[in-house]
């Protein structure tokens, strides 16, 4: 199975909350696990990737957490602001040499609200 | 990481014509690849630009509808031929840096077809 589930598909958070999206994988030789952020009209943009070698990665307000035995991985934004609203694509791969190819969750919408 | 530039940035195109789009980016890379995303969905991968070969295409592309060309290490074309309103998408380079494996987007081009 090569399919990364990804929830919830929209998100409505106030401004200063937690933002918290969920993923889940089939394919235990994944290994690479980044996050991207896309604004409307732009293309996706890097925020943070983790490889199963650690549980947790943070980069300023944007932290992966990952569970190995349980196939999951998920992106918490601490102090959600305004300027986060944007979609927000899990992805997977085995690997990032010239044979991998990322497999990616179908989005959440992130509205961050006054 | 990467700059990624793309042209045309959005285009309006009559059935059964085709477009060319251009990448280009800042640096040499080892892989550049081609999405397609509808609006408001997620990435699907078109095909693997080699450079100096002929492109490796996913399930369901082919090389008659989307032909793709890699002169060089930093520039590749995907051509979108014989378009049909299905084909109103937005079209997305993107290139993944050795080492790291890091994967990075250009900033899509907006196809519609009328």
């Amino acid at each position: 199975q090569q399919q990364v589930k990804q929830s919830p598909q929209s998100l409505i958070v106030q401004k200063g909350g937690i933002s918290i999206i969920n993923c889940a994988y089939e394919n235990t030789a994944f290994d690479y696990f980044p996050w991207y952020q896309q604004f409307p009209g732009k293309g996706p943009a890097l925020l943070i990737a983790i490889r199963p070698d650690v549980s947790e990665k943070k980069e300023g307000r944007f932290t992966i957490s990952f569970n190995k035995s349980a196939k999951q991985f998920s992106l918490h934004i601490m102090d959600s602001q305004p300027g986060d609203s944007a979609t927000y694509f899990c992805a997977a791969s085995r690997g990032t040499g010239t044979a991998s190819k990322l497999t990616f969750g179908t989005g959440t919408r992130l509205q961050v609200t006054l | 990481s990467a700059v990624i530039s793309q042209k045309p940035s959005r285009d309006i195109c009559q059935r059964g014509t085709s477009l060319t789009i251009q990448c280009q980016v800042d640096s040499q890379v080892t892989m550049m690849f081609w999405y397609r995303q509808q609006p408001g969905q997620s990435l699907t991968l078109i095909a693997t630009a080699n450079q100096g070969s002929e492109a490796t295409y996913e399930s369901g592309f082919v090389i008659d509808k989307f032909p793709i060309s890699r002169p060089n290490l930093t520039f590749s074309t995907l051509t979108v031929s014989n378009m049909s309103p299905e084909d109103s998408s937005i079209y997305l380079c993107s290139v993944r840096l050795a080492g790291v494996g890091e994967q990075y987007f250009g900033p899509g081009t907006r196809l519609t077809v009328t």
